[in-house]
């Protein structure tokens, strides 16, 4: 079975110091991840996603995350936050090989972390 | 804009009320979604479907019915709703399975009083 757990449940930063998002998973094949985020009351949108290509990827909005199998860590970084970064962040893991069939198809979501950003 | 629509955005209901939340998507995909969210929980899968007329259960698929009657809709029914089922509820649609990205619709925040 797959599981996402995301370490900070809030993260508080400084405008301009950089941010730090941490997420580990457990899967059994080879997974995808993601981040998604959530301005406040606004639907999840996409920043990134990892499927088995470069294990550095780039996002919007200068947010990038790093695929580390051998720690199961998929962490959300960012060099300077910005008052917009402000929202909550969710990792999710999907198992690729088990769910490529239809019919089993299922993501795992991260509990969240409310990134606040200082002025 | 394509996306994912959701309607109402807001319902109060009364403990033991019906009522159906709709999603439409206008980007022809086959997988749509149906999440609650609740403060601390992150999302949680109620129910999904695969394709027009096929629905399949999620983790949380107690006291709600769904369907998929065409392509492009897929309705969340509370046939008698409990104080339990406040929450905010996303829908979302993908192409196909895995790697492929969800888009979601902006929420339905459901109070049961």
């Amino acid at each position: 079975a797959q599981s996402v757990t995301q370490l900070d449940s809030h993260v508080s930063v400084s405008e301009g110091t950089p941010v730090l998002l941490r997420c580990n998973y457990s899967s059994s094949y080879s997974p995808s991840l993601f981040w998604y985020v959530q301005h406040p009351n606004k639907g999840l949108q996409l920043l990134l996603k990892y499927t088995s290509a470069a294990t550095l990827v780039k996002g919007i909005n200068g947010f990038e995350a790093e695929f580390k199998k051998s720690e199961t860590s998929f962490h959300l970084t960012k060099p300077s936050a910005h008052m917009s970064d402000a929202a909550e962040y969710f990792c999710v893991v999907s198992d690729q090989t088990r769910n490529s069939g239809a019919g089993s198809y299922q993501l795992t979501f991260g509990k969240g972390t409310k990134l606040s950003v200082i002025p | 804009n394509a996306g994912v629509t959701q309607t109402p955005k807001f319902r109060v209901l009364k403990t033991g009320q019906s009522m159906t939340l709709l999603c439409a998507q206008d980007m022809n995909h086959e997988y749509m979604y149906w999440y609650r969210q609740d403060p601390g929980m992150g999302l949680r899968l109620i129910h999904y479907s695969v394709g027009e007329g096929t629905t399949a259960k999620g983790e949380v698929p107690d006291g709600y019915n769904v369907s998929r009657l065409k392509k492009q809709n897929f309705l969340l029914g509370l046939e008698s709703a409990a104080p339990s089922q406040t929450s905010v509820y996303f829908c979302a649609s993908t192409h196909r399975a895995g790697a492929n990205v969800l888009t979601f619709g902006a929420g339905s925040r459901l109070t049961v009083l």
